[in-house]
């Protein structure tokens, strides 16, 4: 069974810092996506990752596959309050029809 | 344009009832889909469909029955609800299956079910 382990599960910090989540897996994936999901809302995809080693940016997001397509993280840096809400990875392999989903990771940003 | 559209937004009904939630898509997309998103925040696949063909069907009660009745829809009805039910449904839709970058999955705003 393919399992993703997110950390940290929650996540409370000042704006203005910087962070990271993390995305782990026994597992080799094809595709590693990275979503945010509001209070009340669906998830948002945020990035796709698919070679190993990648590296992709979105304005103050940083995100990276490991170099063994196993893991993810997510970097933001100068947090902002905006940036609040519900980060979840989903892992895609050639082998499966469907997205495995981290645990999440909530994060407050507090202006 | 709303991409993917569920109906309704909330959902509060009695123990044993049947009821039905409503999914559409107009992003032309081939592949539709049924997550349950526990309290935890655990999104876990339920169905999904392609081409109005059922292709995931993960260990779910037999009290959940998924309809397509065309690429555009897909509609998740269940019987004799129970309190283990309440969650957030989320529907989304895909071009693809494949699972990997090109067949990137669009979600829907959620129906939240509580079940009392």
């Amino acid at each position: 069974t393919q399992l993703l382990e997110q950390s940290p599960q929650f996540l409370s910090i000042q704006e203005g810092e910087n962070l990271t989540v993390y995305c782990n897996s026994s597992s080799v994936f094809s595709s590693l996506q990275w979503y945010r999901q509001e209070p009340g809302e669906g998830p948002v995809l945020l990035v796709t990752v698919v070679t190993g080693g990648e590296v992709k940016k979105l304005k103050r997001l940083t995100f990276q596959f490991g170099d063994a397509r196993k893991d993810s993280s997510l970097h933001i840096t100068a947090a902002q309050p905006g940036d609040t809400g519900l980060y979840l990875c989903a892992g895609g392999a050639d082998s499966s029809y469907k997205l495995i989903f981290g645990s999440g990771t909530r994060l407050l940003v507090r202006p | 344009d709303t991409a993917v559209s569920q109906t309704p937004k909330y959902l509060v009904t009695q123990m044993g009832n049947d009821k039905s939630i409503k999914c559409e898509q107009n992003l032309g997309h081939d592949t539709m889909y049924w997550y349950k998103q526990d309290s935890k925040k655990f999104l876990k696949i339920m169905f999904s469909y392609n081409n109005k063909e059922l292709i995931i069907n993960e260990t779910v009660p037999n009290r959940f029955s998924p309809k397509s009745p065309d690429k555009a829809h897909l509609n998740l009805h269940i019987n004799s609800l129970e309190l283990g039910d309440s969650a957030v449904y989320f529907c989304a839709s895909s071009q693809g299956f494949s699972g990997r970058a090109e067949d990137t999955q669009y979600f829907g705003p959620g129906t939240r079910l509580t079940v009392l």
